[in-house]
């Protein structure tokens, strides 16, 4: 069946844009993650939604990150007035319920110049 | 919070070697242990994992051991082959939450 998947995969930004990353759960899922991977890096959590509701959002660096997801589907992950430090991979994760195995979107690698 | 230490950062094998790569981690709280694979231009992808009621498990050529006492746990590839080559991440979790993920092993294998 689908995967996880997000759009766009690659996105290039001058610095002080505003971006907006999509990710679309596997069907069903409850859970979704965002993480930001850094070059050469493990996945770093940024935060996590069940159904519609943000619970945690202690991983998002700034107040320049904002994530959501108002039907319980579909999420976006919003940074505001990029710095080059927002250059990254954004990986999405889906599971079927809190506690389940996560699945992996193909990640969005944002570049800001 | 958590922190997990994952070595070695590179391994290089003969094919048909073995390639084991370690993991450890600090919250004792921690009880799911998933090991992904990340292939070049690719999201993780979950190739085995562990809960801490298990001490071992094994999927066809690939084994993951667990030790509470010691916090760590460890990921073994038999008759590794060209495909095996990627990046490896281990990873822990307390509860429902966020994994926590090392640093990655890169493991090349050569033909």
């Amino acid at each position: 069946g689908a995967g996880v998947s997000q759009s766009p995969r690659y996105k290039v930004a001058k610095r002080g844009q505003d971006v907006a990353l999509r990710c679309d759960p596997i069907s069903g899922h409850v859970s979704l993650f965002w993480y930001q991977q850094a070059l050469g890096q493990g996945p770093e959590f940024l935060t996590y939604f069940q159904n519609e509701a943000q619970l945690d959002k202690s991983g998002l660096p700034s107040d320049r990150f904002f994530a959501e997801r108002p039907e319980g589907s579909v999420s976006t992950l919003k940074i505001q007035r990029t710095q080059q430090e927002d250059s990254a991979v954004y990986l999405c994760a889906s599971s079927l319920a809190p506690g389940e195995t996560q699945y992996f979107g193909p990640g969005t690698r944002l570049l800001v110049l | 919070g958590e922190n997990v230490e994952q070595h070695p950062s590179t391994l290089s094998v003969q094919e048909g070697d073995s390639a084991v790569i370690k993991c450890t981690y600090s919250d004792s709280a921690s009880n799911y242990f998933p090991w992904y694979k990340q292939e070049l231009g690719k999201g993780p992808q979950l190739i085995i994992d562990i809960r801490s009621n298990v001490g071992e498990k094994k999927d066809q050529r690939i084994a993951v051991t667990l030790n509470k006492t010691a916090k760590h746990f460890s990921l073994h590839i038999t008759e590794t082959q060209p495909e095996d080559s990627a990046v490896y991440f281990c990873a822990a979790r307390a509860g429902a939450n966020n994994l926590f993920f090392g640093t990655g092993t890169r493991l090349t294998v050569i033909p």
